[in-house]
């Protein structure tokens, strides 16, 4: 069974820090996703990261994959108040049309 | 294009009452999911189709049924309603993993919120 697990679940930073929300994974999987949800919204597509040491970069916020550690990081550089949602990953399972698994979402708060 | 729609967008149930969820895409994806979000919990999967004339359970089918009406119709029928379903349900779709962009990439739809007393 793939269990997906993020951290931290809560994190309060301030604007113009750095900080890096961790995704990791149990089981082999080729395809991550990050998705962002503001609240009483529904969730918007920010990455999709598809091999071994994929990276991509959107603005403020960079996420990166590493398959063989099985695990997600998405680094938020200089953050601004925009930026508060909640920010889930999810992994897609090897056969494909499956469904994702999504860790639980950790919720930002970026306070000026 | 509109994408992903669903409806209705609130609903209130008694415990007991029966109710469905429509979901209609118009990206011609082949493939379509229901989810449910509860607090704390991320979003759990249903149901899916993979595509037009199958569907397979999810994680957590047990009290829900789905019919893929036609390749951009899926829905979601609760039999007898619970307290325990009260949440929020996404329905989604996604392109094959063989198709064009990026695949499985999944476009979520703007949730319904159900509450079962």
């Amino acid at each position: 069974e793939l269990k997906v697990e993020q951290n931290p679940l809560f994190l309060s930073m301030q604007e113009g820090k750095n900080y890096t929300i961790y995704c990791n994974y149990s089981t082999t999987s080729d395809r991550l996703y990050w998705y962002r949800q503001d609240p009483g919204k529904s969730l918007e597509s920010l990455f999709v990261l598809l091999s071994n040491g994929a990276v991509k970069q959107e603005g403020r916020l960079m996420a990166s994959l590493d398959t063989k550690a099985r695990l997600s990081t998405l680094h938020i550089t200089a953050a601004v108040h925009d930026l508060s949602a909640t920010y889930f990953c999810a992994v897609g399972d090897a056969g494909g049309a499956d469904g994702l698994t999504f860790g639980k979402g950790t919720h930002l708060i970026i306070q000026p | 294009n509109a994408g992903v729609t669903q409806t209705p967008k609130f609903q209130v149930l008694k415990t007991g009452q029966s109710m469905t969820l429509q979901c209609a895409q118009d990206m011609n994806h082949n493939s379509m999911y229901w989810y449910r979000q509860d607090p704390g919990m991320g979003l759990r999967l249903i149901y899916y189709s993979a595509s037009e004339g199958t569907t397979d359970k999810g994680e957590v089918p047990n009290g829900y049924n789905v019919s893929r009406l036609n390749k951009r119709e899926f829905s979601l029928r609760l039999e007898s309603a619970a307290p325990s379903q009260t949440s929020v349900y996404f329905c989604a779709s996604s392109e094959a993993l063989w198709g064009a962009g990026a695949p499985g990439e999944q476009y979520f739809g703007p949730g319904t919120r159900l509450t079962v007393t």
